[in-house]
C-alpha cells in the first residue's frame, strides 16, 4: 500500500512565478491536509480538504495561497506570484483516523 | 489560545542512556495527543496516539503516556538508529483536521 506521494520533492521558483504543489493521498483515504514546515519552525496547518470541499482553510494566507482536491487526480496547493518568504517545507497528509505525513516538497524561491 | 510546547529542544543520549520527552498543552477539550518522529528531509512518521488521561502506548523502545496537562515520551535503553526529532501535536478549535504541532525535541544517540 504506496504511503502519501508528493511532487515535485523540490521546487524553484523566481520570485513572480507560480508554484503547483501535487499531494496523492493513501488509497482509501478521503482527508488531505496541507502544513508549511520553515527553518527552525514547527510545522503549521494550512489547509483541510475533502473531495471537492474545502473543510478548514483557518491556516491558509488570505493571498496568493489557494487548494483544491478535485473529484478525480490529487489535490493541489498553489501559489501564485511567490516571495522568499514562501520558500519552506510543504506536507501533505491523508487520514481515515490518524494523520500519515508525505515526504514534503521543499520549495526554493530566488 | 491553544498552544503546544515541547521540552528539551534538544537532547544527547548514550546508546543505552533512557530518557524521557515531554509534551504539555493548553486547549479546551482534548481530542487525542499525536506522536511523530521526524528524520531530516523527510516528512513526519505516525508513532502514536493517546486520547485520556492514563492512557498508554508502546512500541519496541518507545513508550507513550498522557496526563490531564501533559505527554511523555519515555525512551528505554536508546540505539543510534532511534535519533530524530520528534513531534507531539493536538487538534485544535474546529475541525479535528488542524493539528497543532510543538516545535519537536531533537534527539541524538551517540554509541
Amino acid at each position: 500500500n504506496a504511503g502519501v506521494m508528493q511532487n515535485p520533492r523540490h521546487l524553484v521558483r523566481r520570485r513572480g512565478q507560480e508554484a503547483r504543489l501535487r499531494c496523492s493521498p493513501m488509497k482509501g483515504h478521503s482527508h488531505v491536509y496541507w502544513y508549511r514546515q520553515l527553518p527552525e519552525e514547527g510545522l503549521k496547518f494550512m489547509v483541510y480538504l475533502q473531495k471537492e470541499n474545502i473543510i478548514d482553510e483557518s491556516g491558509m494566507p488570505k493571498e496568493r495561497f489557494s487548494a483544491e482536491f478535485p473529484k478525480e487526480g490529487p489535490s493541489i496547493l498553489r501559489i501564485q506570484q511567490v516571495v522568499r518568504g514562501d520558500s519552506a517545507a510543504y506536507f501533505c497528509a491523508s487520514s481515515a483516523t490518524e494523520q500519515f505525513f508525505g515526504p514534503g516538497t521543499r520549495l526554493t524561491v530566488l | 489560545e491553544d498552544q503546544v510546547t515541547q521540552s528539551p529542544e534538544a537532547l544527547r543520549l548514550q546508546e543505552g542512556e533512557s530518557s524521557s520527552l515531554n509534551c504539555s498543552y493548553t486547549v479546551s477539550g482534548l481530542r487525542g495527543l499525536f506522536w511523530y518522529r521526524q528524520d531530516p528531509g523527510k516528512g513526519p512518521e505516525f508513532l502514536f496516539t493517546l486520547y485520556s488521561a492514563g492512557e498508554e502506548k508502546e512500541k519496541e523502545r518507545l513508550k507513550a503516556t498522557l496526563t490531564k496537562k501533559e505527554s511523555f515520551l519515555h525512551i528505554t535503553a536508546p540505539k543510534p538508529e532511534d535519533s530524530a526529532t520528534y513531534l507531539c501535536a493536538v487538534p485544535g478549535l474546529g475541525s479535528q483536521g488542524n493539528l497543532i504541532f510543538g516545535k519537536g525535541t531533537k534527539l541524538s544517540v551517540k554509541p
